[in-house]
């Protein structure tokens, strides 16, 4: 069964750095990419980037490159997401998702709530 | 790359059959036959429904179909269910980001 599963809730302070983790099972973690999805509150979702886990090659959406650093460790099928500088507006909920060259997304981690607030 | 364009919601009768649409460019919906539909529940993660136009995941109720006309593609859900009661994106392969999401749907069964 495949699987992705993320890390948990986070609250942090604007200003502070965070990385977030999600670990795939059940299928070859190097032969599919992970994208990164952002879901503010009540609205819809943002393709953030991608990693491809077998040679960690990133791609980034215009909207959010230089923002966020994708990255990914195949020897323990983990992929992350990061921030050095976490602001308000970065609060959000963000899914991992598992996908091919010509699809986002097949399966989907269970998300990680990200909290940013003073 | 901005969103593809959705219609904010939809609504029908257990029974009937509904149709959301999906409106991009040349660049993404209307350049290639890569469009997927996500469906979520609130508070739950998106789960794909439809991928590369028309074609069903295994699981997917075949009550779920999707087509597409030049830059617009199209989910129609036939013989509407309670269950179906949710938000539901598309989304596309572009020559750029490379994927771009819609606005979202959300579904409401009258």
């Amino acid at each position: 069964e495949v699987q992705l599963v993320q890390s948990g809730a986070e609250v942090k302070k604007p200003g502070e750095s965070l990385r977030i983790s999600c670990k795939g099972s059940g299928y070859s973690f190097t032969s599919y990419w992970i994208s990164w999805v952002r879901q503010m509150p009540g609205k819809g979702l943002e393709w953030m980037g991608r990693i491809d886990p077998s040679d960690s090659y990133t791609n980034y959406s215009p909207s959010f490159q230089g923002h966020v650093t994708i990255s990914a460790d195949k020897s323990i099928s983990t992929a992350y997401l990061q921030w050095s500088s976490l602001k308000a507006s970065d609060t959000a909920m963000y899914y991992c998702a598992r996908g091919v060259v010509t699809l986002a997304a097949d399966y989907w981690g269970q998300g990680t709530l990200v909290t940013v607030s003073s | 790359q901005s969103a593809l364009t959705q219609p904010a919601s939809v609504s029908g009768s257990p029974g009937q059959s509904i149709t959301i649409s999906c409106t991009g460019t040349s660049s993404d919906v209307g350049g290639y036959n890569y469009v997927s539909w996500y469906q979520q529940h609130p508070g739950k993660a998106p789960k794909l429904m439809i991928y590369e136009v028309s074609n069903r995941p295994s699981g997917v109720s075949n009550r779920f179909s999707g087509s597409k006309s030049g830059n617009t593609a199209s989910l129609t859900i036939s013989g509407l269910q309670a269950e179906d009661e949710a938000d539901y994106y598309c989304s596309s392969y572009t020559s750029s980001t490379p994927y771009v999401f819609g606005t979202g749907t959300k579904v409401t069964v009258l």
